[in-house]
């Protein structure tokens, strides 16, 4: 069993709609969570890391972790076509990255 | 430019051939770890060192695989006896861990493997 499952999509947003990306994990030992964007032929990039229960914003972007159902999720309000990549979360305590949600979103 | 630096960035290499590549890491992480990339998936974890000591290794890893981070500052990766599937994209990352917590990882550029 893998300890990180992503929803693969693809999931495909209109311009100026909101991406819900969602990530379910095993390893209840993983305090925090990181979720990454991938652009193609491009190495992984930090965009939130989330370490409480609960919601947190950054901008266009809120991460949201239940600890309880073991999810972590990120939504990206707003979608602009830049925000076109694949999408990978992981937890502290092994790293272990899901496979990503692959994102476009369409002018 | 204080970010995970990666060389090569590109590798060709025929089968049977032994490679290997380096990772100098963000200067004051203590963690520093391997993963494997091929198209379509998400890395694959390889192994990660915590300063010089090499704390896990992945069980899908084969023999073939080693990695070092003598000093506990870059690391090296080799693959001896290179096989076609071991074509991919190599990436590092480092973290800091203190406090007895674990940081968010920074990734380098990779390296791409391509075994002809």
């Amino acid at each position: 069993q893998k300890e990180v499952e992503q929803n693969s999509g693809p999931l495909s947003v209109p311009e100026g709609a909101i991406a819900s990306l969602n990530c379910t994990y095993s390893d209840r030992g993983s305090q925090s969570f990181f979720w990454y964007r991938q652009y193609s032929g491009k190495s992984p990039e930090l965009i939130m890391f989330i370490y409480s229960n609960g919601d947190k914003e950054d901008g266009r972007f809120t991460a949201q972790l239940n600890k309880a159902s073991q999810y972590v999720s990120l939504l990206i309000r707003d979608s602009q076509p830049s925000d076109s990549a694949t999408y990978l979360c992981a937890g502290n305590n092994d790293m272990r990255f899901g496979a990503g949600t692959r994102l476009t979103v369409k002018p | 430019d204080t970010g995970v630096s990666q060389n090569p960035r590109h590798k060709i290499t025929k089968r049977g051939q032994n490679v290997t590549f380096r990772c100098d890491p963000i200067s004051e992480h203590n963690r520093l770890y391997w993963y494997r990339q091929t198209l379509g998936q998400g890395p694959e974890f390889l192994t990660y060192f915590q300063n010089e000591a090499q704390l896990e290794k992945s069980r899908l890893l084969s023999d073939r695989f080693s990695a070092e981070r003598p000093k506990g500052s870059f690391s090296t990766l080799e693959i001896q006896r290179t096989e076609q599937g071991d074509s991919a994209m190599y990436l590092c990352a480092s973290s800091l861990k203190g406090q007895g917590r674990v940081y968010e990882q920074y990734f380098g550029p990779g390296t791409r493997l391509t075994v002809t």
